[in-house]
């Protein structure tokens, strides 16, 4: 099983979908969760950290699943910029300072 | 302004010709660390450095260096660059604390290797 494993997408919604991203993750030490966002050929962004109660951006949603190993991001009401390759990413902490990041998923939102 | 300074944005160069990929924080971050980004591989990283004088390797070290001099420079060593170092490469920054860290990226090097 690989460190952290995303939906393959791409994912093409029409504008106003609501859209669900999953990925998994191998390592039950790991603590920490991210989802970043990424634009073609440009940096990753933070878009939110996941904590185990869940938590809400306005139309972010990002839930967290310790038991099944698995962390979600919800997008509501999706708009034409949020268009963009979604990052899931996980933090082990130990000696090595490592963050693994997912191949990301590629979110296209049409008119 | 906070930022992650990489320099060069865009970088050809040919086989053996040694290069250094310069990256600069302006946030007093103890945490630095060099990614490279390949189509269907997503972002490996390849060194990180823990604070001065501190560095460890990542996924992906082999032919490359770091060094960690000041705590603001976290520059980017190829000796002796090869075609199958083409890639997209960021450098990204980060607090060390205990809750969880965000990244800054500064806004990545072409590199590419004839």
């Amino acid at each position: 099983r690989k460190e952290v494993e995303q939906d393959p997408g791409p994912f093409n919604v029409p504008e106003g979908a609501t859209v669900a991203f999953n990925c998994t993750y191998s390592n039950s030490a790991s603590q920490s969760f991210f989802w970043y966002r990424q634009d073609c050929r440009k940096e990753p962004k933070l878009l939110m950290s996941v904590y185990s109660s869940g938590n809400e951006d306005g139309r972010f949603t990002a839930q967290l699943n310790r038991a099944s190993q698995y962390i979600s991001l919800l997008i509501r009401d999706s708009k034409l910029s949020d268009s963009a390759t979604y990052l899931c990413v996980v933090n082990r902490r130990s000696s090595n300072y490592k963050l693994t990041f997912g191949k990301g998923t590629l979110l296209t939102v049409n008119p | 302004e906070a930022q992650v300074t990489q320099n060069p944005r865009y970088l050809i160069t040919v086989t053996g010709k040694k290069l250094t990929v310069t990256c600069s924080q302006n946030m007093n971050h103890e945490y630095m660390s060099w990614y490279r980004q390949d189509p269907g591989l997503g972002l490996r990283q390849i060194y990180y450095s823990m604070n001065v004088e501190v560095t460890d390797k990542g996924d992906v070290p082999e032919g490359y260096k770091v060094s960690r001099k000041e705590k603001r420079n976290f520059p980017l060593i190829l000796e002796s660059p090869s075609p199958n170092q083409t890639s997209l490469y960021f450098c990204a920054s980060s607090l060390v604390s205990g809750a969880g860290e965000k990244l800054f990226f500064g806004s990545g090097t072409q590199l590419s290797v004839l």
